[in-house]
């Protein structure tokens, strides 16, 4: 399996700061990574699919890149709603793999 | 607007089958652009890819189930089931359903999930 490692595991941010957080895939995934959002108690939410797009409907202060084994996710300015769990997922190979969760706190 | 709702029983006994169905509302389920997955998350842990199914029955699922697991698809009807035998407390989880978009028609590569139905716990107990 894929295996996909996500740090910090967790990070305390302010509003307004601009919080980073990466994701490695223990192989060369290509472009084939996805990061979702999780408040709790709900469903995770797309942010991004393929490494950078954007997902319909999502603010454009948040962004991914990367390519191969090494990903960001960036959110340029956090906002009070963006205090949530992160997880990148690669779809590159069966079974899909998620990383452990990054936990954005206040 | 797409929609999906899990729904089964809550309870599930050990050494016996979990099933779900997830039901979808607000458009088609035979469109060769998307896929229709199970993914599932224990209580306070990550994520787990289940597995998923296309609307022509193809499937794939997660090996670690070893062979558990079965999804299968009505389109017509407009749901989608899994079911997982011989379960253990291990199995105890919230069970999601997702449809999952594919860059090339029919090829399950390079896919993400979106959107998600709200989610179903299942627990494994006696």
């Amino acid at each position: 399996d894929i295996q996909m490692t996500q740090s910090p595991s967790s990070l305390s941010a302010s509003v307004r700061d601009r919080v980073t957080i990466t994701c490695r895939a223990s192989q060369s995934i290509s472009n084939y990574l996805n990061w979702y959002q999780q408040k709790a108690g709900k469903a995770p939410k797309l942010l991004i699919y393929a490494a950078s797009s954007l997902q319909s409907g999502v603010p454009s202060r948040f962004s991914g890149s990367g390519s191969g084994t090494d990903f960001t996710l960036t959110i340029s300015s956090l906002q009070p709603e963006d205090f949530a769990t992160y997880y990148c997922q690669q779809s590159y190979k069966i079974p899909r793999t998620f990383g452990q969760g990054t936990k954005v706190e206040i | 607007q797409l929609q999906l709702q899990e729904s089964g029983p809550g309870l599930v006994k050990p050494s016996e089958t979990l099933s779900l169905t997830c039901s979808v509302s607000g458009g088609s389920m035979s469109s060769s652009s998307y896929y229709w997955g199970w993914i599932r998350q224990p209580p306070g842990k990550g994520l787990e890819w289940i597995g998923t199914v296309y609307y022509t029955g193809t499937t794939y699922y997660n090996p670690s189930l070893k062979g558990r697991v079965g999804i299968s698809v009505d389109t017509s009807k407009k749901y989608f089931s899994l079911r997982l035998s011989s379960v253990t407390a291990a199995d105890t989880a919230v069970y999601y359903c997702a449809r999952q978009s594919v860059v090339i028609d029919a090829i399950f590569l390079g896919d993400w999930s979106d959107p998600w139905g709200q989610g179903t716990l299942v627990t494994v107990s006696s």
